[in-house]
């Protein structure tokens, strides 16, 4: 079972980049895929991309590529989200996920969200 | 991309009733469907996976069906504590696992 903690509140202008951290507690990191997802107020879910620490791979949707970047770290067993390029649109709370590699491709466990706020 | 489109988008009921919430995809999924409760100010949770598959911890009167396309959450004697924001989420597809718009399920 793993725990998830995210780094905290952002506030970030238009144009710049925001980098979020997720550290993972309580499993083993590389069994794990990790997720970013992202609600802007009173909104859904967006998917944001995924990373599979094993294999080293991480993939976005067309509409993130080119601006969101994730990373993980082994040694600290943290997962990164970098989003550049920010626009008032970005303004969110973006969670972090995890789900077992070998399991059922679903989002068992979940951050507790870090708001990035982006205003001039 | 495959899109998935869930209704109603919210609705109204009462302790003690039955609801149901449909999902729909724009393609075949294979039974990769995943549903998620959200509480206001909280993460999202896992209730089922795989179609139909209840998450360790979930009271059985959540259930779920369906195959290829459309899929169902059904919620059996509300609760108090079941009035909520679900989404469903297809995780079929690489690279993106694409959330429903989500459903609203209110006090009457």
């Amino acid at each position: 079972q793993v725990q998830l903690v995210q780094s905290g509140t952002e506030v970030k202008k238009p144009g710049s980049s925001v980098k979020v951290s997720c550290r993972a507690s309580g499993g083993t990191f590389t069994t794990y895929i990790f997720a970013w997802v992202r609600q802007a107020p009173g909104q859904g879910l967006e998917w944001i991309g995924r990373i599979i620490p094993m294999f080293e791979i991480s993939d976005s949707p067309q509409n993130f590529k080119g601006r969101a970047t994730i990373t993980a770290d082994k040694s600290t067993t943290t997962v990164f989200m970098e989003l550049s390029n920010l626009n008032s649109d970005d303004t969110a709370v973006y969670y972090c996920a995890a789900g077992y590699y070998y399991g059922s491709s679903s989002l068992s466990y979940w951050g507790q969200g870090s708001l990035v706020t982006v205003s001039s | 991309d495959i899109q998935m489109t869930q209704s109603p988008s919210s609705l109204s009921a009462s302790v003690g009733d039955r609801v149901t919430i449909t999902c729909r995809a724009s393609d075949y999924i294979s039974g990769s469907l995943n549903w998620y409760q959200q509480k206001p100010g909280q993460a999202p949770e896992l209730l089922i996976y795989g179609g139909y598959t209840l998450q360790s911890g979930v009271p059985s009167r959540f259930s779920g069906t369906g195959s290829g396309t459309d899929y169902t959450l059904t919620i059996s004697n509300l609760q108090p504590e079941d009035f909520a924001t679900y989404y469903c989420q297809q995780s079929y597809t690489s690279p993106t696992w694409t959330f429903g718009q989500g459903t609203k399920v209110e006090i009457k």
